[in-house]
């Protein structure tokens, strides 16, 4: 079972470069997330798309946008990579953003320095 | 604002001991609360969650979970640790706001033999 499916694993950047990480799910959940995890700082939402066609911000959208691509994918782009965007960075997926009780499930991770 | 807490950033536990992960919380309305574990250079993996109804929860590898109105608490308990339970475990809420989910900072659980 796939799940949440996030690529690249590992991605090293030059400071203003672009670069775009892809998220896929294949339960058919209508919600999407992408986070950032930095030491000490726990995970902070970076932008949520509550279903397809939609997309909103979240505690840290400075530095990204997002695309809704389809149902199953959301991606996430640096557009000028700064070195204050090296992080670990978590796609997730939930069946609806409307039942707070809705468990959310994550992707492995992908790991982006920026030098 | 939703949000939880997770006082103890390290709880260090002998093999065979109970362990205890606290969690505080703060939301409005009813409280919708998650527990997640992270290995080392893994994802977060689902242990438990509270909607409602008993207020000791059950999840996976034998870990439970207690919710507590009075004192706004969510404490990840287990009776007897293990060495594999060493790893980096949050506390999370949705809360009122549906579409969000907002986590803790984290606690790293170490357990030595």
């Amino acid at each position: 079972n796939a799940g949440v499916t996030q690529t690249p694993k590992f991605q090293v950047l030059k400071t203003g470069q672009s670069m775009t990480l892809q998220c896929a799910q294949d339960m058919n959940h209508n919600s999407m997330y992408w986070y950032r995890q930095d030491p000490g700082m726990g995970l902070r939402l970076i932008y949520y798309s509550a279903s397809e066609g939609t997309t909103d911000k979240g505690e840290v959208p400075n530095g990204y946008n997002v695309s809704r691509l389809n149902k199953r994918e959301f991606s996430l782009r640096l557009e000028s990579a700064a070195p204050s965007q090296t992080s670990v960075y978590f796609c997730a997926s939930r069946e609806t953003a409307n039942q707070s009780g809705n468990t959310i499930y994550f992707g492995e991770g992908s790991w982006l320095t920026v030098v | 604002a939703q949000s939880v807490a997770q006082p103890e950033d390290q709880v260090n536990v002998a093999e065979g001991n109970p362990l205890t992960v606290k969690c505080t919380y703060s939301v409005s309305g009813n409280p919708y609360l998650f527990w997640y574990v992270q290995y080392p250079n893994r994802g977060l993996q689902f242990l438990l969650k509270y909607i409602t109804g008993d207020n000791l929860v059950k999840g996976s590898y034998g870990f439970e979970a207690e919710f507590n109105k009075s004192q706004t608490s969510f404490h990840l308990k287990k009776p007897s640790a293990l060495v594999s339970d060493s790893a980096l475990y949050f506390c999370a809420t949705a809360g009122s706001s549906a579409s969000k989910i907002i986590f803790g900072s984290g606690t790293r659980l170490s357990i030595r033999p």
